[in-house]
């Protein structure tokens, strides 16, 4: 069966610092992984998708960035925090040939910057 | 783009049924699906709808109406448990990713 890890589950990082977060997924080949980041008692924003090793889809400009190093793998990355990059990152994937509509989500990695 | 408009909040008893409903504008459609959400927790897939219609599934039961870009959740049976966020979603016009709708917070009352 297939499975989703993040890490680390919680982190608190002062502003300016930098930021890297882990995304990995079992079980299957070639998924498409997602970044979401959720604000307190909000919906969820795609940040990043990615549908292969390297070929990585940015679709809201802001200070952050996304590498796809390995098959299943998918990292979230800053050079330099921000107070408003506080909030729920989720990762997710789904069967590169399944439908869209159904993803599948990590446990979730919550991040306060201070 | 797509768009998804859902009430903020719902409140319902114990073993009472309640309908979550979720309206959209999207440059093409492709589908509509529904997430839950449990406090601190990750979202769990519920639910799709491709065609107009009622989809059921144990004590949750999904509607679309393509013809008025509407369609809704209704849960059954109401368990504290099922106390949670629930996010419809639609899929984006290259159908690589999901667009969702800001969230319904369910609250169950005893």
């Amino acid at each position: 069966s297939q499975t989703i890890h993040q890490w680390p589950a919680t982190l608190v990082q002062p502003v300016g610092s930098p930021l890297s977060l882990e995304c990995t997924v079992e079980g299957t080949s070639n998924p498409n992984l997602y970044w979401y980041r959720q604000a307190a008692g909000r919906g969820l924003q795609l940040l990043f998708y990615s549908v292969g090793i390297g070929q990585i889809s940015s679709e809201v400009p802001q200070n952050l960035s996304a590498s796809r190093p390995q098959d299943r793998q998918f990292i979230l990355s800053s050079k330099k925090l921000l107070l408003s990059d506080s909030g729920f990152y989720l990762c997710a994937w789904r069967p590169s040939g399944g439908r869209t509509d159904t993803q599948y989500f990590g446990p979730g990695t919550r991040l306060t910057v201070l | 783009g797509q768009s998804l408009e859902q009430p903020s909040e719902v409140t319902a008893v114990e073993g009472a049924i309640v309908q979550i409903n979720c309206t959209y504008q999207t440059s093409g459609f492709y589908g509509l699906s529904w997430y839950q959400q449990h406090d601190g927790g990750a979202p769990t897939f519920l639910s799709y709808n491709g065609l107009d219609g009622l989809e059921e599934t144990g004590r949750f039961s999904s509607f679309l109406s393509r013809s008025d870009s509407y369609g809704y959740l209704l849960l059954q049976e109401l368990q504290m448990k099922d106390s949670a966020s629930y996010f419809c979603a639609v899929p984006d016009t290259g159908r690589r990713a999901l667009t969702f709708g800001s969230g319904t917070r369910l609250q169950v009352q005893p």
